[in-house]
């Protein structure tokens, strides 16, 4: 299957700062990534709809000047995290749609700690 | 009522035995469906995918589709402790629109 990748897989910041994760497709081209959210023991929540070239559509309650989402070429999209928060802590996943498909393939995550 | 549906479980099935589990959703006019196993920690997996009415199989997974009744079930045979992981149903629109997940327990 296709695979996405993301970096880093775990990170641990102070309150206040921000971060950057990337969220790449290895080897195929994805017009549209995904963003996704987890909080323990709970479901995907979907953040925001990441298309290359133009802005991101952000689900409804999520800031989109909080979670910047940038979608620059085929194969790379990064969220940034600014002024993380404790609250912020959670388990982020990048998902990406083939150009030519409807399949969602899933990056392993990265889990965010904010102290 | 939610997008899409499924039992929170935990379902627990006796190791060898078929897991049987299931989905619902809302939008009749959804046209790709798909399982994804989530293991505790880690992200989604892609299972299978399922376009049509009927049933797919992919070694000890069938996929079942019944747009009618707007249903969607995943079979697991010869279940294995290794099966043990949340089971998340997905339905395409605009994006993929998760259900809650199922959490299969296989007893050894």
């Amino acid at each position: 299957g296709a695979v996405v990748s993301q970096h880093p897989s775990r990170v641990i910041c102070k309150s206040g700062t921000s971060v950057k994760i990337e969220c790449r497709s290895l080897d195929f081209q994805a017009t549209t990534m995904f963003w996704y959210r987890q909080f323990p023991k709970q479901s995907l929540m979907l953040m925001a709809t990441s298309n290359e070239g133009s802005k991101a559509t952000y689900e409804q309650g999520v800031e989109k000047d909080k979670f910047l989402i940038n979608h620059a070429s085929l194969t790379l999209s990064t969220l940034t995290v600014t002024s993380a928060h404790p609250e912020d802590s959670s388990f982020y996943i990048c998902s990406a749609r083939d150009t030519y498909g409807d399949t969602q393939y899933f990056g392993p995550g990265t889990r965010l700690t904010v102290l | 009522q939610k997008e899409v549906e499924q039992n929170s479980g935990p379902l627990s099935v006796p190791e060898g035995a078929i897991a049987s589990l299931n989905c619902t959703y809302s939008d009749r006019g959804s046209q790709s469906f798909f399982w994804y196993r989530q293991y505790s920690g880690k992200s989604p997996e892609l299972i299978m995918f399922i376009y049509s009415n009927g049933d797919k199989e992919d070694g000890r997974f069938t996929a079942q589709l019944n747009k009618a009744s707007q249903y969607v079930s995943l079979l697991i045979r010869d279940s294995q402790p290794s099966d043990s992981a949340t089971y998340l149903c997905a339905v395409f629109g605009r994006a993929l629109t998760f259900g809650s997940g199922t959490r299969l327990q296989v007893q050894p």
